[in-house]
């Protein structure tokens, strides 16, 4: 089946640096999503992107879709202390199901 | 915003009970929703996919049996965790498919079976 290779595992980073975390397929999918989850909570969307090659922004957050459509990464600006928790990417194929395949996550702390 | 509310946000029960969890979309109607299940600092993996007036599909390796899923309504999707074991303990979450595109998630219910 589908699987998503969500990479770095985990970071810790001092605050004001800027953090980077990509997600790779085998396969195609047609839309990705960037989600933040905090501990107990259920994961809340970051970013949007359903289009090839689309770049967009959130704030601090930017985020892109891959042009062969196996790919997206989320970058942070200026990290704060708030943005601890952890990132996880989600991609969804072209079956009409709407399933989505989430990545394993990227957990980030950030030190004050 | 559509929001989904999920209860309850925390559940202990012992062995050999069962176990039911709510969603509730609740200004929007879910033809669509998904179940997940998280264990500690793991992925959220999908467990079954749940439309409105017809049957539950499960995924691979996922007891149908076990894992009763109703969708009776469009606002109201239902998870029972059977004759729950140690082993059921886990971090279980509902996402409601937006008609707009896009999926909500619901607050997430941590079970412990004891």
């Amino acid at each position: 089946g589908q699987q998503l290779n969500q990479s770095p595992q985990s970071m810790f980073i001092q605050e004001g640096e800027d953090v980077s975390m990509n997600c790779t397929s085998s396969s195609i999918f047609n839309t990705w999503l960037w989600y933040k989850q905090d501990p107990g909570e259920g994961p809340v969307l970051l970013i949007a992107l359903y289009k090839a090659g689309e770049l967009t922004s959130n704030g601090r957050l930017t985020a892109q879709f891959g042009i062969t459509r196996k790919d997206s990464f989320l970058n942070i600006s200026a990290s704060i202390p708030s943005d601890v928790g952890i990132y996880f990417c989600a991609g969804r194929g072209s079956s009409n199901t709407g399933k989505l395949i989430f990545g394993q996550g990227t957990t980030l702390q950030v030190k004050p | 915003g559509a929001v989904v509310s999920q209860h309850p946000s925390r559940v202990i029960c012992k062995s050999g009970t069962s176990v039911k969890i709510e969603c509730r979309s609740l200004d929007f109607q879910a033809t669509t929703m998904f179940w997940y299940r998280q264990f500690p600092k793991q992925s959220l993996m999908l467990m079954a996919t749940s439309n409105e007036g017809s049957k539950a599909t499960y995924e691979q390796g996922v007891e149908k049996d076990k894992f009763l899923i109703n969708h009776a309504s469009l606002t109201l999707s239902t998870l029972t965790v059977t004759s729950a074991h140690p082993e059921d303990s886990s971090f279980y979450i509902c996402s409601a498919r937006l008609l707009v595109g896009g999926y909500t998630f619901g607050s997430g219910t941590r079970l412990t079976v004891v």
